[in-house]
């Protein structure tokens, strides 16, 4: 059963780099027809996509996040990862790593990680 | 903002049929495959649709998609207690390049 589970820091200063790994069990990352990707919710906000990357490198993201997000995966370590530069307290969100499927150019996002909150305050 | 419109709330009374719209354009929804998602209270959201109308295994079939132009629709029949959740669409926008999920639905079965 493919299983997600992101892991960082909950706490980071502002204009500082929120940093979150997700870790793959029960698939392999690389190759099929699957994205791995980022999603965020403010507290008590509705669902913003950060952005997506496949295993050869190819990625997507949200227009509005572009300039601040780097999205990574490691292969041999199972695991993708979420770099978000100069965070404020905009940034304060929970933060779910999922599953995308591929497919003009994404689709449905399955499953989701059970999310992680990370807040930005000095 | 949102592209893809959804009513903040809906709501019914056990076992009545409540009705979800997404109203977006023709560069998302009208030329996209729509997904909904549910969020139980406290939880991460789960895919309940896909391909427009497309149940997920384990998906009780008392939930169903639709979609016309550049609107789309979740049906709950047989509206039960555990449904209480909010719900978002969402779909590929060709215009802004970014997957766009709808406001969100809040349902209150009373």
């Amino acid at each position: 059963q493919l299983q997600l589970q992101e892991s960082g820091p909950g706490l980071v200063k502002p204009s500082e780099t929120l940093s979150l790994t997700c870790t793959v069990s029960g698939a392999s990352i690389s190759g099929s027809s699957y994205y791995w990707g980022w999603i965020r919710q403010p507290p008590g906000k509705g669902l913003e996509w950060i952005g997506s990357i496949y295993s050869s490198g190819s990625m997507y993201y949200n227009p509005s996040l572009k300039s601040r997000v780097t999205i990574s995966v490691d292969t041999p370590k199972n695991q993708f990862s979420l770099k978000l530069s100069s965070v404020t307290a905009a940034d304060t969100a929970v933060y779910y790593c999922a599953r995308q499927l591929a497919g003009r150019p994404l689709d449905a996002i399955d499953p989701w990680g059970q999310g992680t909150l990370v807040t930005v305050s000095s | 903002q949102s592209v893809l419109t959804q009513p903040p709330s809906a709501s019914g009374t056990p076992g009545q049929r409540v009705t979800i719209s997404c109203s977006g354009s023709s560069s998302n929804i009208g030329s996209n495959t729509v997904n909904w998602y549910q969020q139980l209270p406290g939880t991460a959201p789960k895919l309940l649709i896909y391909s427009n109308n497309q149940r997920p295994s384990g998906v009780p079939d008392r939930f169903s998609g639709s979609k016309s132009g550049t609107s789309a629709s979740l049906a709950i029949s047989g509206l039960q207690s555990e449904d209480e959740a909010d719900y978002y669409c969402a779909a590929w926008d060709d215009s802004l390049y970014n997957y766009v999920f709808g406001t969100g639905t809040k349902v209150t079965v009373l």
